[in-house]
């Protein structure tokens, strides 16, 4: 099905240690976004795509980087993972074309810091 | 910090309409109000939008007063699935559409 794909779906690193999380679209997006959502709260902006080639950060972009690797794929790598970054970890994408404006969200990635 | 205002919470009998609230009195000319929902801890699903006319889908009814600066998502007929958290946002027309998210309002429908 077309949509958004996330990888991997859990997983549990132990401070300090480095993943990056992967996000893939075949809707033909341009834009992509990494957000993060912890217990109860709404999600946060870490970083986004407006276009392929080009990344901005967002709300909390501290302890992340991203990599816009082509049109389809938007990754997000945690350098020294701190128990602070445990959270639920979502991209998405959007588009203007089409006449809908809205965003297409990934199931999300479960992360877990100790 | 979101520019929207919603209830905490919120209870709904099985059967009858959910109305959810939602102020926005700083919200722009160029700016649409969005609805999306979250279930459990999936990602967000997008419901429905609009920018000053009232708008109706499968899912949902937008109703925007006429000075913009409120609106209310109505589900007609709420089920047990349309448990979720809700959120409105509001976000500009063109461009890259930088979602600032709140904490929405968590309506539960009862049996």
């Amino acid at each position: 099905n077309a949509g958004v794909t996330q990888t991997p779906k859990f997983q549990v690193l132990k401070t300090g240690q480095s993943m990056t999380l992967q996000c893939a679209q075949d809707m033909n997006h341009n834009s992509m976004y990494w957000y993060r959502q912890d217990p109860g709260m709404g999600l946060r902006l870490i970083y986004y795509s407006a276009s392929e080639g080009t990344t901005d950060k967002g709300e909390v972009p501290n302890g992340y980087n991203v990599s816009r690797l082509n049109k389809r794929e938007f990754s997000l790598r945690l350098e020294s993972a701190a128990p602070s970054q445990t959270s639920v970890y979502f991209c998405a994408s959007s588009t203007k074309t089409g006449g809908f404006y809205g965003y297409t969200f990934g199931s999300g990635t479960r992360l877990t810091v100790v | 910090d979101a520019k929207t205002t919603q209830p905490p919470s919120m209870d709904c009998a099985e059967g009858r309409a959910a109305n959810l609230p939602c102020n926005h009195s700083t919200i722009s000319g160029n700016e649409y109000v969005y609805w999306y929902r979250q279930i459990h801890s999936q990602g967000p699903q997008y419901i429905i939008h609009g920018l000053k006319n009232n708008e109706t889908n499968e899912m949902a009814s937008l109703i925007i007063t006429e000075d913009r600066k409120s609106s209310t998502l109505i589900l007609p007929h709420a089920t047990l699935r349309d448990t979720a958290v809700y959120y409105c946002i509001v976000a500009p027309s063109s461009g890259t559409y930088k979602y600032i998210f709140g904490t929405g309002t968590r309506l539960k429908v009862l049996a």
